[in-house]
């Protein structure tokens, strides 16, 4: 099993739409949570962090984390074109200090 | 300069060659990533140091790979007797422990 899961995509929602991403990861004592984005040919960004149980937004993005589920998603309201990326989940597992453990990415493309 | 530095930016190079890369992280970030990243796949960890030791150097894939950070600023990832499998885009990242702040990678290529 993989340390942290993501459905590769294409994820492919029209303008305007939601865009929902989603990531599993296997160590249940994980911490902390990103969300990053990579344009094609581009290095990843930090777009979100998450660190406890629940729902943080900060503008069109939204992050969510269930641990008991080891689970973590990001929802992109109100979807741009400018939004076509790959989003890549990534992981601090437990006890590994700053170690960041990425998933392999999910492709978004937003159609006009 | 501003933000993570990579040098050099492509290297193409024949196997079995030595081949060296080299990070200039954000000043006064003590953490410093490598990462590995093969088309359509995410960032594969290398290895990090938090100033000149390395802290985790658990994704090293092999001793064919070895990485510095001698004075705790830049940083040189070594590849000895290079195969082809080892073709990538090498990224480096750098942090005060929270956000990582990624250079624009050292694209390999091995012949």
């Amino acid at each position: 099993q993989k340390e942290v899961e993501q459905n590769s995509g294409p994820l492919s929602v029209p303008e305007g739409a939601i865009a929902s991403l989603n990531c599993t990861y296997s160590d249940r004592g994980s911490q902390s949570f990103f969300w990053y984005r990579q344009y094609s040919g581009k290095s990843p960004e930090l777009i979100m962090s998450i660190y406890s149980n629940g729902d943080k937004e900060d503008g069109r993005f939204t992050a969510q984390l269930n641990k008991a589920s080891q689970y973590v998603s990001l929802l992109i309201r109100d979807s741009q074109p400018s939004d076509s990326a790959t989003y890549l989940c990534a992981v601090t597992p437990y006890n590994q200090g700053g170690k960041l453990i990425f998933g392999q990415g999910t492709e978004l493309s937003v159609k006009p | 300069g501003a933000g993570v530095s990579q040098t050099p930016s492509n290297k193409v190079t024949e196997k079995g060659k030595y081949v060296e890369l080299r990070c200039d992280p954000i000043s006064g970030h003590t953490a410093l990533y490598w990462y590995r990243q093969s088309l359509g796949q995410g960032p594969e960890f290398l290895i990090y140091f938090q100033g000149t030791g390395a802290a985790d150097d658990s994704g090293l894939p092999n001793d064919r790979f070895f990485a510095v950070r001698p004075e705790g600023s830049v940083s040189t990832l070594k590849i000895q007797r290079t195969e082809r499998g080892d073709s990538a885009v090498y990224l480096c990242a750098s942090s005060l422990g929270g956000e990582l702040f990624f250079g624009e990678g050292s694209r390999l290529t091995v012949l």
